[in-house]
């Protein structure tokens, strides 16, 4: 059975950054057909998809937030992290990671979300 | 990057229609279209792959259909639990855009 859950802070300034994690079971980030990814998604809004990280450790980006994102992963851990920098009170969103398989190319198993509001 | 604009942005019905979803990409996408279902407070869930394709699970009154740039999302005879907003999302290359969703309300 596969899981996904993100965790970090609720709350963060502008200008700081964001950190956050997202913990899975239920399968291995040690193989290509295999990744996760973190999309946002802003209140009232639509999703956007920001960074994925496969088990080769080869990543994407959004190229619009490129200069800001950092997918990293520990998979010893079972753990993918998502930093995001110099945060702003656009970027309040729930943030979600996801689980993808090469098989069908699509998110199949997604977390619960973690709402980040970014206020002074 | 791939634009994918779907309509209505909302869609009023009653339980038992039918309805019928459309999402238009800016470029050709193939078939490489998906469709999700988010209710208020949840994560989506997969519900189509690659246009026409069920997600494991997923009952047979949703189908999709399409290629190229236009797609539809069809529900056969709507039932109370899908009262939701809809997305697509493609896969032909990254970044994979989502749609802008199509909120489906009573």
């Amino acid at each position: 059975q596969i899981t996904l859950k993100e965790s970090g802070p609720t709350l963060v300034k502008p200008t700081e950054t964001l950190s956050l994690t997202c913990t899975f079971s239920g399968f291995s980030l040690t193989s290509n057909p295999v990744a996760v990814a973190w999309i946002r998604q802003p209140p009232r809004k639509a999703l956007e998809w920001l960074a994925i990280i496969y088990g080769d450790g080869d990543k994407r980006y959004s190229a619009s937030l490129k200069s800001r994102l950092t997918i990293t992963k520990d998979t010893s851990r079972n753990q993918v992290v998502l930093t995001l920098t110099n945060m702003d009170p656009a970027d309040t969103a729930t943030y979600y990671c996801a689980h993808l398989i090469a098989s069908i190319y699509y998110f199949d198993y997604w977390g619960q979300g973690t709402l980040v509001t970014v206020s002074s | 990057e791939i634009v994918l604009t779907q309509s209505p942005a909302t869609l009023s019905v009653s339980p038992g229609e039918r309805v019928t979803l459309s999402c238009r990409a800016s470029q050709s996408v193939n078939n490489f279209l998906g469709w999700y279902q988010q209710k208020p407070g949840q994560a989506p869930r997969l519900l189509i792959c690659d246009a026409s394709n069920r997600a494991t699970g997923i009952p047979a009154r949703f189908s999709g259909s399409g290629s190229g740039t236009d797609f539809t999302l069809t529900i056969s005879s709507l039932e109370p639990e899908d009262f939701a907003v809809y997305y697509c999302q493609h896969r032909i290359n990254w970044p994979f855009t989502f749609g802008g969703g199509t909120k489906v309300e009573i």
